[in-house]
């Protein structure tokens, strides 16, 4: 059973608009929440995380809202650039922070168009 | 920055062989990580370490086996590869105080087992 979800497979958007990616979970155990980017043949590299305790992250072009009563998160990408095409994965854990593992959705694409 | 590196980029092995992967941390990270990653499923859990020795189950470790003997090293190991085994292994490590930072993951290797 998938604990956490991300439905959209892939997302298409034109540079310098907003991109919005969704995850769903339905652990409610989870405390920290995380978002990685990876690029083809690279591994996932860290991009913001937020705690169960928050509603909102933001770093610099990037925010994370989390909605606990939904069990939903969103990462915001504004303005969103070409460099920013890749796949981005949502990631949950316990109260252990991670110690034990991440549980990771199965991605979505984003594609930026020019 | 954490430098996480793995020992190969690509391996083709055949069915039955033993397969060792190697991983690399050197932040002196107290958490290491093996997930691997099928198009369409995300990163799935193999196995993870707290310590020098301590070893779990993650949410996949059928197949597989892991050693840590070193707090820098942790390897992971196919006994006897399968066809099914063909994926991207990712390496990750954690320090145990800095839960939203995240894993910090390796390059990844491609193994494929004919």
């Amino acid at each position: 059973d998938q604990q956490v979800k991300q439905n959209s497979p892939s997302l298409s958007v034109q540079e310098g608009r907003i991109s919005i990616l969704n995850c769903d979970y339905t652990n409610s155990m989870f405390d920290y929440f995380l978002w990685y980017k990876k690029y083809p043949a690279e591994g996932p590299t860290f991009l913001i995380s937020i705690s169960s305790i928050k509603d909102k992250n933001e770093d610099g072009r990037f925010t994370v809202f989390l909605n606990k009563s939904a069990k939903h998160l969103s990462l915001h990408i504004v303005p969103s650039q070409p460099g920013d095409s890749a796949v981005y994965f949502c990631a949950a854990s316990g109260s252990g922070g991670g110690a034990d593992g991440l549980t990771f959705g199965k991605g979505t694409h984003l594609i930026i168009q020019p | 920055d954490v430098k996480v590196t793995q020992s190969s980029r690509y391996l083709v092995k055949r069915t039955g062989e033993k397969v060792f992967l190697e991983c690399v941390q050197d932040m002196d990270h107290e958490n290491m990580f093996w997930y691997r990653q099928d198009p369409g499923l995300g990163l799935r859990l193999i196995y993870f370490s707290y310590d020098v020795k301590m070893k779990e189950k993650g949410d996949i470790p059928e197949g597989y086996s892991v050693s840590r003997e070193k707090k820098e090293r942790f390897s992971l190991i196919l006994e006897s590869a399968s066809t099914n085994q063909t994926s991207m292994y990712l390496c990750a490590s954690r320090s145990g105080q800095r839960a939203l930072r995240g894993q910090f993951f390796g390059p990844g290797t491609r193994l494929t087992v004919l």
